[in-house]
């Protein structure tokens, strides 16, 4: 079965420093990777995706995610973070090989930045 | 571009009143969808449509939701009669088309619902 998990319901990190938001997914074939962000009182908006070549994506907003095959995870991160980063974040995994084709969420992590 | 249009963003009823959502998706999007997302917790699909069609309605509570796409762009989404459950953020995404499963989705600000 399809599933991806965020370990973490929430990360805190100073303004600056380097932030890591944790996907894992579980597919039968190829997957294909969604970041979302969400801020208080909006919809979704996309972050960057991940669907084949290189193991490193670069999204919106400075974030990028890399791709691990091995270890089946897809993390998110920004070399500094700012304060208004501060939201909340969902990883979407598709099997790019289920004519189906639904996206499967995470129940999504809270970031903090701290000033 | 203009981005996905939902009405209206807040909605408050009572249990067993009825209630209608619209979504205008993003121009030349064929594939819309309908979630419900409880507070604190991930979007969950409730409908996709591709054009006009019904692609995927598993998790749609057919004995009190429907939905509709009659002439493959605007949407409505409804629930006759609604429960305390039904309390939620209902989404409308849209994408380019759902072939291959590549396509980002698109997200309006979404509908706030509360039952009382």
């Amino acid at each position: 079965a399809q599933s991806v998990a965020q370990p973490e319901d929430q990360v805190n990190v100073a303004e600056g420093n380097p932030l890591t938001v944790k996907c894992t997914y579980s597919v039968s074939g190829n997957p294909y990777l969604f970041w979302y962000v969400q801020y208080p009182n909006r919809g979704l908006q996309f972050l960057l995706k991940y669907i084949t070549g290189d193991n490193l994506v670069k999204g919106s907003y400075g974030f990028e995610a890399e791709f691990n095959k091995s270890q089946t995870s897809f993390h998110l991160k920004k070399p500094s973070a700012l304060v208004s980063d501060s939201a909340l974040y969902f990883c979407a995994v598709r099997d790019g090989e289920d004519s189906n084709y639904q996206l499967i969420w995470g129940a999504g992590t809270k970031l903090i930045i701290k000033p | 571009e203009a981005g996905v249009a939902q009405s209206p963003r807040y909605k408050i009823i009572e249990k067993r009143q009825s209630v209608a959502f619209w979504c205008n998706p993003i121009s030349g999007h064929a594939t819309l969808y309908w979630y419900q997302q409880i507070l604190g917790q991930g979007p969950k699909l409730l409908i996709q449509f591709q054009n006009n069609g019904v692609v995927d309605d598993s998790q749609l509570p057919k004995d009190r939701f429907s939905a509709e796409r009659l002439k493959g762009v605007d949407s409505t989404l409804k629930i006759q009669p609604a429960k305390l459950e039904d309390s939620a953020v209902y989404l409308c995404a849209s994408s380019l088309r759902i072939a291959g499963g590549k396509y980002e989705q698109y997200f309006g600000p979404g509908t706030r619902l509360t039952v009382t």
